[in-house]
């Protein structure tokens, strides 16, 4: 079972669909990241959270602690939201950051 | 505006060769990190460095060194590059948070191929 893992793998969603990324970790972490990578582009950092909600224009980031889960919401969502979401998590142990696998989110107008 | 700057977009280099990538970020962060990014294999850390002249194996170190001579710049070598080290490298910095990794910021990315 990998450290961090995402679902899902990919999500193709209509124009103004509210979108939901999922991110389950099973290490001890300090914070976890959320990250957006369009294609042929560079890596974006988008949150950065170690405790309850956090909120940049239409997207969310939310982390439970306890139950080791983040999710990343999309609200009406638009095709250039079309990238691909990463999160990552540091090892409390050393500087080390977990990368999930990365989901695929297109947007179709 | 914060900066992380990979000295070649495209390389293209013969097997054998030597070779360097070069990153400077300008926000005087601690951690400095290279990575490569393969399809299917998402991002892979190979070496980071958390001060200067100091540096730790990642993931996948071999067929590679590092360099971190100042605090800004860190240099990623390729002793005898492979045709297997074609790849997207991506840099990346962060400052320390409560001595943890901080927020990431990356380069554009420097897409080597080996022939």
């Amino acid at each position: 079972k990998n450290e961090v893992e995402q679902s899902p793998q990919n999500l193709t969603a209509q124009e103004g669909e509210f979108i939901t990324i999922n991110c389950s970790y099973s290490v001890g972490i300090s914070a976890l990241h959320w990250l957006q990578q369009h294609p042929g582009g560079g890596i974006v950092s988008l949150f950065m959270l170690s405790s309850g909600k956090k909120k940049h224009g239409r997207l969310i980031a939310t982390i439970n602690i306890q139950e080791k889960h983040s999710s990343l919401h999309i609200t009406a969502s638009h095709p250039r939201d079309s990238a691909v979401y990463i999160c990552a998590a540091p090892r409390t142990s050393n500087y080390q950051l977990i990368w999930g696998a990365g989901t695929k989110l297109i947007i179709k107008p | 505006d914060v900066k992380v700057t990979q000295s070649s977009r495209y390389l293209v280099k013969r097997t054998g060769e030597k070779v360097f990538l070069e990153c400077v970020q300008d926000m005087d962060h601690e951690n400095m990190f290279w990575y490569r990014q393969d399809p299917g294999l998402g991002l892979r850390l190979i070496y980071f460095s958390y001060d200067v002249k100091m540096k730790e194996k990642g993931d996948i170190p071999e067929g590679y060194s590092v360099s971190r001579e100042k605090k800004e710049r860190f240099s990623l070598i390729l002793e005898s590059a492979s045709t297997n080290q074609t790849s997207m490298y991506l840099c990346a910095s962060s400052p320390l948070a409560g001595g943890y990794t901080g927020e990431l910021f990356f380069g554009e990315g420097s897409r080597l191929t080996v022939l």
